[in-house]
């Protein structure tokens, strides 16, 4: 089976504009995470859902930022009004069981803003 | 907060030599997960080695295993044998039941021939 595939692999945007990056997690993966990891550095939680209901925004580091996993299956991660400071590369990660689970991870999308 | 601290930025093993990673970790809860994640260069995040808090025993995997000191929050990888596709950044990550991991700054691990 396929794992967790993310789309685009690479985005360049230039400064205020907005940009959309989507995740295909695992085929009946209740759980999907989303992590922000600067060059050089550990991932950073964003966000989590389960199934479509998102239960912890915690780590979104502004409003512009948006996630939503509307059917339960694919997700989305918005960015609105890119700034440089969004530059990074931003992981999806997906687990079969809420807890316990090994996160499985997608090969990430790397975005730049100019 | 919980949060994650590995010590060494960067490590260096000889092929076939046992190299050891250091991780330690502050939490107040008494149940959770630890883990070490590998990312090579290709960026791709893969898990190594998973360990309950609440087993006692030390996790093995193959060539992997861990020394878990709970009292201690303390939580090493030993990779034995080392092999030149263990060149990678390791990360140790934290998981209280639930959610979200908590990951450590990492720490790059080069094999040498």
């Amino acid at each position: 089976g396929a794992g967790v595939s993310q789309s685009p692999r690479y985005k360049v945007a230039k400064r205020g504009q907005d940009v959309a990056l989507r995740c295909d997690p695992i085929s009946g993966h209740v759980s999907l995470f989303w992590y922000q990891q600067a060059l050089g550095q550990g991932p950073e939680f964003l966000t989590y859902f389960q199934n479509e209901a998102q239960l912890d925004k915690s780590g979104l580091p502004s409003d512009r930022f948006f996630a939503e996993r509307p059917e339960g299956s694919v997700s989305t991660l918005k960015i609105q009004r890119t700034q440089q400071e969004d530059s990074a590369v931003y992981l999806c990660a997906s687990s079969l069981v809420q807890g316990k689970g090994e996160q499985f991870f997608g090969p990430g999308t790397r975005l730049t803003v100019l | 907060a919980q949060t994650v601290t590995q010590s060494q930025p960067e490590m260096s093993v000889q092929e076939a030599e046992t190299v050891t990673l250091s991780c330690t970790y502050d939490t107040s809860e008494n149940n959770y997960y630890l883990f070490w994640y590998k990312q090579p260069p290709s960026r791709q995040m893969i898990l190594v080695i998973r360990q309950e808090a609440y087993k006692q025993q030390n996790a093995t995997e193959n060539r992997f295993s861990v020394n878990f000191q709970k009292a201690a929050k303390s939580f090493s990888l030993k990779i034995s044998d080392s092999q030149l596709g263990d060149t990678a950044m390791y990360f140790c990550a934290f998981m209280e039941y639930g959610n979200k991991l908590v990951f450590g700054a990492g720490t790059i691990l080069r094999v040498k021939s």
